[in-house]
């Protein structure tokens, strides 16, 4: 049973171009949810989100990010027009009863 | 906002010492979940915590829910360097509320 998928697990991006992160659950989860952990520091919420619906972004920022989760495939984080503010780990984790299951992480550096 | 702090951010301690973290929030939480995470890898659950007062143990780690459901404590006893990681709480109120972390570092 294969866990919670990330990829890519390194992403490197200049200034202004786009990222694009994906999270594949665990399988029969419906659950996703995106944190953002800079270095030294604890998770940030981002967003929760269950099939083709967004339950709460209300941790995203209101400009360039932007989440999704379609009826097929990952659930992908998005990030516009990158800054260097964005260089951080961006877990995706899943959930089915009641714990969260965590994936590996993105780690994004911007240039 | 909902905040939920942890005290302290870090801790050093001898290899055989007891450990101990706190989580504190700023309103009732309807559980309270811990997580570890190991340096560069990614939070792992460990428990969950719903009722108030509710304390249960796993092996040398035992953890607590505070009776007014707004704070809790994770105890080590007798540390060993595989307990090395960032402990984080997570308190559900409308989402899920992770804790700034405490970073133990066990000296052999």
């Amino acid at each position: 049973n294969a866990g919670v998928m990330q990829n890519p697990r390194h992403l490197v991006r200049r200034r202004g171009q786009e990222a694009r992160l994906r999270c594949s659950p665990m399988k029969g989860h419906s659950h996703v949810y995106w944190y953002r952990q800079l270095p030294e520091e604890g998770l940030k919420f981002m967003v929760y989100l269950q099939k083709e619906n967004i339950i709460d972004e209300s941790g995203m920022p209101k400009e360039r990010f932007s989440a999704e989760f379609p009826k097929e495939g990952p659930s992908i984080l998005r990030i516009q027009q990158v800054v260097r503010g964005d260089s951080a780990a961006y877990f995706c984790a899943s959930s089915g009863a009641y714990e969260q299951y965590f994936g590996p992480g993105t780690r994004l550096t911007v240039t | 906002g909902q905040q939920v702090m942890q005290i302290p951010q870090y801790q050093h301690v001898q290899e055989g010492e007891d450990f101990t973290t706190y989580c504190n929030s700023s309103t009732t939480l309807s559980n309270i979940q811990w997580y570890k995470q190991r340096p560069g890898g990614h939070p792992v659950f460990l428990i969950q915590l719903v009722k108030s007062g509710e304390v249960k143990k796993q092996k040398r780690l035992t953890f607590q829910f505070g009776e007014a459901k707004k704070n809790s404590s994770l105890h080590i006893t007798a540390t060993q360097t595989t307990d090395v990681g960032t402990y984080f709480c997570a308190g559900f109120g409308n989402q899920f509320y992770f804790g700034t972390g405490t970073s133990l570092t066990v000296i052999p």
